[in-house]
Parts: C-alpha cells; sequence; structure tokens
C-alpha cells in the first residue's frame, strides 16, 4: 500500500512567520498536488506538479516536487492568518488512473494575529 | 446553481438503517468519487466512477453502494449503518483529461453523518 507521510501534522504560528511542510513517501508519483481545506468545507486545489525538481509559485506559496518524485514540499512566506487550514497532498500513481489519486493525511495550520 | 452539491448536509441515523447520501455535479464531468474523511486517517476513497454505468472500488468499499445511471449524479448508499460509519463524506468530481498528471478534483461541501 502507498502511503504519503506528511509532516508536521499541527503548526501554529504567528503571523508574519514562514514555514515548510512537508509530503514524503517511499513511492514514486506522477504527479502530486496540493489542497487546502477550511473547517465545514471541501478541499480546493492549490497546485499540481509533475516534473521532477519542478518549482511553482502561488503568491506567497512555493511548492516544490523532489527531483526523485517521491516528495513535495510547500513553503509559506509571511503567513496570514488567512492562510489557516488543513494542507492535503495527493499523489496519482504511474499508469493509474484518476481513482488511484493517494491523499496525505495533512498538516493542520493555525496563524495567529 | 452551477458545480457540485451535496444533501443532506447533516444527517443523524440509527444503526441498521439504510441511509443514501446525494451527490450531484453541473459540468458533465466524466468522474466522480466518494470519499470519507477522518481523524486520524485523511481521506479516503470509498468508491469512484469514470462515467455512467461504471464504477469501481475504491481503499474502503465495504458496507457502501453506489450507482451512476445519470452522468451528473453519484448516490451513496449505506445498506445497514454501522457506527464506525460515523464521519465526514466527501463528494468530488473531475474532468478525466489526466493528460498531465491528476486531474483537479471539484470537492463538494461534505455530509456529516452520525450513527447511533
Amino acid at each position: 500500500t502507498q502511503l504519503l507521510e506528511q509532516s508536521p501534522q499541527f503548526l501554529s504560528i504567528q503571523e508574519g512567520e514562514n514555514l515548510t511542510v512537508y509530503c514524503n513517501s517511499s513511492s514514486v508519483f506522477s504527479s502530486l498536488q496540493w489542497y487546502r481545506q477550511e473547517p465545514g468545507e471541501g478541499p480546493v486545489l492549490l497546485v499540481t506538479v509533475v516534473t521532477g525538481g519542478e518549482v511553482k509559485k502561488l503568491k506567497r506559496l512555493t511548492f516544490q516536487f523532489g527531483d526523485a518524485r517521491k516528495d513535495s514540499s510547500l513553503h509559506i512566506t509571511a503567513a496570514q492568518p488567512g492562510d489557516t487550514g488543513l494542507y492535503l497532498c495527493a499523489g496519482l500513481n504511474y499508469g493509474g488512473s484518476q481513482g488511484n489519486l493517494i491523499f496525505g493525511k495533512g498538516t493542520k495550520l493555525s496563524v495567529k494575529p | 446553481d452551477a458545480g457540485i452539491t451535496q444533501s443532506p448536509r447533516y444527517k443523524i441515523t440509527e444503526t441498521g438503517r439504510q441511509v443514501t447520501l446525494m451527490c450531484h455535479q453541473t459540468w458533465s464531468h466524466s468522474y466522480m468519487f466518494w470519499y470519507r474523511q477522518d481523524l486520524g486517517h485523511g481521506l479516503r476513497l470509498i468508491y469512484y466512477s469514470a462515467a455512467a454505468d461504471i464504477t469501481d472500488k475504491g481503499e474502503v468499499p465495504d458496507g457502501y453502494v453506489v450507482s451512476r445511471s445519470k452522468t451528473e449524479n453519484f448516490p451513496l448508499t449505506l445498506e445497514s449503518a454501522t457506527r464506525s460509519q460515523t464521519s465526514v463524506y466527501f463528494c468530488a468530481s473531475s474532468e478525466g483529461r489526466g493528460t498531465a498528471g491528476a486531474d483537479t478534483q471539484y470537492f463538494g461541501p461534505g455530509t456529516r453523518l452520525t450513527v447511533l
């Protein structure tokens, strides 16, 4: 069974701080996605990375796919209270159908004003 | 309204009762998915469907039944609810293009189900 391990599980920081969350696996994925989920809502896609070593930026968020396509990181610069939420990574197997997306358990981020 | 909707948003039922959770999407997406989200387990796939009349099991299908007679609807039925099925259930849909890795999955707002 493929697993995606996310760390840390919980993160509580002050507004303005920087943070990095990690998504690791022993398996190779064809792509990795990051979703953000706010309380009482469904997850919303932030980014999809498909090339080993790829870096994508979304305003203050920077996403990186590992060279070996087994891991990914999400870095947030100058966190704001609006960044609070559950961050989920999800990986797709090579040759897998869209039904083979595997989710990590998530990192719960709290940014205090 | 456009998008993906789930009903009901909250449901309390008793052990042994049959419960059906509804999911409707207006985008004509090929793929639809049912997940459950539990503390300590994250999102786990129950069933998915690649098209009308095509369904496949996910990681945790036992105790659940799905059907997809129309592209836009994907109901999930708990035939005889158990306490272990208390969870938040999310429906999602995606286009199914898959040209560069995983498609974007669009999630509904969830149904919070409590089985007493």
